[in-house]
């Protein structure tokens, strides 16, 4: 089993700060990139799916990026408000698209007001 | 529509009891997967399918067993209950394949004594 590695595991922001997070994944049969917004007591919410080299995304104030060459991506908060506090997940596709995803452990944020 | 369905919410099971855990989308998605969420673990895969009469093993698939008769149905049986499958059970959804964005169940809380 290829590893989905993410840092940091927790993160401890002030409200209106902006701040990021990495997501480390095997480059090579990469198919895609997913992330999700995981609050306690709820199941993970899709934030974005991202599947070319050089992919950039956004949704409101939250943007990832993808560097499927190097195996890594990163997700930025910009702004961060109470509601942004939750876990985030990264899932790393490969093979043709018929596989399963593997998930990462999660980055754990809590925004400070 | 109701998105993705499961039942039971929460389980009790015996040692070496059997039972099946229900999930149900009404999306028309091809897609759906089966994982389980443990402590220090994050998302691990059990089964996949990706369509109607064709499932096949993700990460941690011991134990369980799955058939997708349908496109709507996607149940996962465990054969002999143990300890060790305590967990949160999600069952997810997606359009074709992984790459498109998944969408979670609401979970399965199972305790196995």
């Amino acid at each position: 089993i290829l590893n989905v590695e993410q840092s940091p595991q927790s993160l401890h922001v002030q409200e209106g700060d902006s701040t990021n997070f990495t997501c480390s994944f095997p480059s090579s049969n990469f198919y895609a990139l997913h992330w999700y917004r995981w609050e306690t007591a709820k199941s993970p919410e899709a934030l974005f799916v991202m599947t070319l080299n050089g992919d950039e995304k956004k949704k409101g104030r939250i943007s990832a990026t993808l560097n499927t060459k190097e195996g890594y991506s990163y997700l930025y908060i910009k702004g961060s408000q109470p509601e942004d506090s939750a876990t985030y997940l990264c899932a790393w596709g490969s093979g043709g698209g018929a596989d399963g995803l593997t998930f990462g452990k999660g980055t754990h944020l809590i925004i400070q007001p | 529509n109701a998105g993705v369905t499961q039942t039971p919410k929460f389980q009790v099971l015996k040692t070496g009891q059997s039972m099946t855990l229900q999930c149900a989308q009404d999306m028309n998605h091809e897609y759906m997967s089966w994982y389980r969420q443990d402590p220090g673990m994050g998302l691990r895969l059990i089964h996949y399918s990706v369509g109607a009469g064709i499932t096949d093993q993700g990460e941690v698939p011991n134990g369980y067993n799955v058939s997708r008769s349908t496109t709507e149905d996607f149940p996962l049986r465990l054969l002999s209950a143990a300890p060790s499958q305590t967990s949160v059970y999600f069952c997810a959804s997606s359009y074709l394949s992984m790459g498109y964005e998944q969408y979670f169940g609401p979970g399965t809380r199972l305790t196995v004594t």
